[in-house]
């Protein structure tokens, strides 16, 4: 199957900085990305879809100046949290499709803010 | 609004043993369903992906199911090992074309040797 691949897998940061994790598609080009958030024991939730060259979708209760998503090209989408804080930590997994028929999930990212 | 739902939300079953998962979804209108594999702190892995105009899918000791009218899926795994232990996420795909995955709560699984 196609794969996926996130940076970093984990990462730690005082409250207030910013953090940047990147999506990307390793062996097909991804016209559209989708980031989801997952807190413990519960299930994926979709912050934003995001579609190469266009602005993100964000889903109903995602700030969108909180949560930057950038999807400059067909391999490679970032999510921004800007001015982090302890609530913004989270399992972060991004997922890819050519198409709309299956996405392809990355690893995730472990963010803990401090 | 399609909201899907997995039931049990935890099972615990003695090693060997044939075991279902169940995931049922308000809106019949889809365009997929997929069942994924999520072990602790790692992402997901897709296990089984059924169209809608299928009944069902096969993958070694994993079958799932698709009865699309009633809203329900299973997912059939036979002879249950220890590393089977994970938590098993059903997802489906709606028809209205978005490519939003909507994600049932999961089922975690122990399989005790």
């Amino acid at each position: 199957g196609a794969v996926v691949s996130q940076h970093p897998s984990w990462v730690i940061c005082k409250s207030g900085t910013s953090v940047k994790i990147e999506c990307r598609s390793l062996d097909f080009q991804a016209t559209t990305m989708f980031w989801y958030r997952q807190f413990p024991k519960q299930s994926l939730m979709l912050m934003a879809t995001s579609n190469e060259g266009s602005k993100a979708t964000y889903e109903q209760g995602v700030e969108k100046d909180k949560f930057l998503i950038n999807h400059a090209s067909l391999t490679l989408s970032t999510l921004t949290v800007t001015s982090a804080h302890p609530e913004d930590s989270s399992f972060y997994i991004c997922s890819a499709t050519s198409g709309y028929n299956e996405q392809f999930f990355g690893p995730g990212t472990r963010l803990t803010v401090l | 609004k399609q909201e899907v739902t997995q039931i049990p939300a935890a099972l615990s079953v003695p090693e060997g043993e044939n075991l279902v998962l169940n995931c049922s979804f308000t809106d019949s209108a889809i365009y997929n369903l997929q069942w994924f594999r999520q072990d602790p702190g790692k992402g997901l892995t897709s296990l089984l992906l059924i169209q809608s105009s299928q009944r069902e899918q096969t993958s070694g000791r994993l079958n799932a199911s698709l009865d699309k009218s009633s809203g329900r899926s299973t997912l059939y795994i036979a002879a249950s090992q220890p590393g089977d232990s994970a938590t098993y996420l059903c997802a489906v795909l709606g028809s209205s074309n978005t490519g939003k995955l909507i994600f049932g709560q999961g089922t975690t699984l122990q399989v005790k040797p």
